[in-house]
This record gives C-alpha cells, sequence and structure tokens, in this order.
C-alpha cells in the first residue's frame, strides 16, 4: 500500500501534556502535510514540510521529517481539550503529484 | 476569500437508487478539484480528480463517476447504489496539484440501506 502508517492508532492523554503522532511511509515524497479532522467534519491543512526541510512549527505544533527514515513526526505541546481530533499525515511522491492520506490517529485529550 | 460549499450533508439512499453530491468552490478560478471517500475509522481514498473542465481522473475502479461542467462545479454521481457505497465523501480544492494544501469541505455522509 502507498498510504502512510500513522502510530499510534489512538492516543489518549492529559490537558497540559505534549502529544506525539508519527508518520512513515514507503516511497521518496515530494512534500509531507498534516491535517487535523474534529468528528464528522471536513479535515483541516496544519502544516506542510518539505522534503528537503527537516523541521517546521506554527504555535504549538512542531512537524520533524527524517526523509532517510522515511518518517515524519508531529508534537502538539501543552494540550487543550479542543486538541481532540483525528490527525492525518499525506504526502505527495515525485512522479504521483495527488495527496495521499495515512489512516490517522485519534487524539484525545483529558479535562 | 476562497470557500468550498457541499451539499448534502447526510442521505440514506435504498439499494439500487441514484446518488447526486455537489460541490462548489467560490472565491477562485481553475481550481484542481477532488472527491475523496472515507470509510468509518479509516483514512481517506481518493476517488477522482479534475484539473479542469470536463476533465476527470478516476482513482479506483468503482460503482461511481465525476463530472466537472463548471469550472468551480464538482458532482459525483451513481447511477445504482450499492452497499458498499456507504461511507463519508468530501469534496476538497487546491491551487495546484500536489503543490499546498487541500482544503476540504464539511462532507456528505451517505448511508446506503
Amino acid at each position: 500500500s502507498q498510504q502512510g502508517e500513522e502510530d499510534p492508532q489512538a492516543l489518549s492523554i492529559q490537558e497540559g501534556e505534549n502529544a506525539t503522532m508519527n508518520c512513515s511511509y514507503k516511497t521518496s515524497i515530494n512534500n509531507l502535510q498534516w491535517y487535523r479532522q474534529n468528528s464528522g467534519r471536513g479535515l483541516v491543512h496544519l502544516i506542510l514540510i518539505r522534503s528537503n526541510e527537516r523541521e517546521k512549527h506554527s504555535g504549538r505544533l512542531r512537524v520533524t521529517l527524517d526523509t532517510s527514515k522515511k518518517s515524519s513526526s508531529l508534537l502538539i505541546t501543552a494540550s487543550r481539550a479542543a486538541d481532540t481530533a483525528s490527525y492525518f499525515c499525506a504526502r505527495t511522491n515525485f512522479g504521483n503529484e495527488k495527496l495521499t492520506f495515512g489512516t490517522g490517529t485519534r487524539l484525545t485529550i483529558i479535562p | 476569500s476562497q470557500t468550498i460549499h457541499q451539499w448534502p450533508a447526510t442521505l440514506v439512499q435504498p439499494v439500487g437508487s441514484p446518488l447526486s453530491l455537489e460541490c462548489t468552490v467560490e472565491g477562485t478560478s481553475n481550481p484542481n478539484l477532488y472527491w475523496y471517500r472515507q470509510a468509518a475509522g479509516r483514512g481517506l481514498q481518493l476517488l477522482f480528480y479534475s484539473v479542469g473542465i470536463g476533465q476527470i481522473s478516476s482513482e479506483v475502479p468503482q460503482n461511481l463517476s465525476a463530472s466537472r461542467p463548471q469550472d468551480r462545479q464538482f458532482i459525483l454521481s451513481s447511477k445504482k447504489l450499492l452497499l458498499s457505497d456507504s461511507g463519508f465523501y468530501l469534496c476538497a480544492w487546491s491551487k495546484g496539484l500536489g503543490t499546498g494544501e487541500l482544503f476540504f469541505g464539511e462532507g456528505s455522509r451517505l448511508t446506503v440501506l
């Protein structure tokens, strides 16, 4: 499968803790993106990291990319109850420029 | 600003009935348009994408079809629904193919009985 694999599939943490989600893939990428989906809603873009970048920040979000290991991680610091959602990584591959989504991590923040 | 509208939000259809889901984008021209399907608790599967009027690419063989009659209108259809067509359908647009983020609609939940 060309789908990315998010790990873990589900994660529950206490409010205020940091949440880390990982994404692995199999083929060389052009860029990798992270999206958030609240239950029953559409997806919202969070951050894009290009294949020549190693780390990007946006507010409480930090994304890293290790192309040698074909993996990326999304870190949410100081989590809030409102961060409860599913998080997906998606990537474009060289020669196939459509986004391919992973299976997602369901994050639950316990107040 | 750009907006994307998708409807209906929810529908329940009997097996063998037709389907039409509609998506429109406002505030941009010549967007790339996409239809994704999301099974319960699963990731997104790309069904169709379009880079222009009348240009439709299908990603997987299936019981569905797509059309783009106008620049900012994308329609997902079926002549006869199957039980396996149930799912959450998401329309999205982007400025370039593979060059940036997707902007998603709110989704249409289809239940085929």
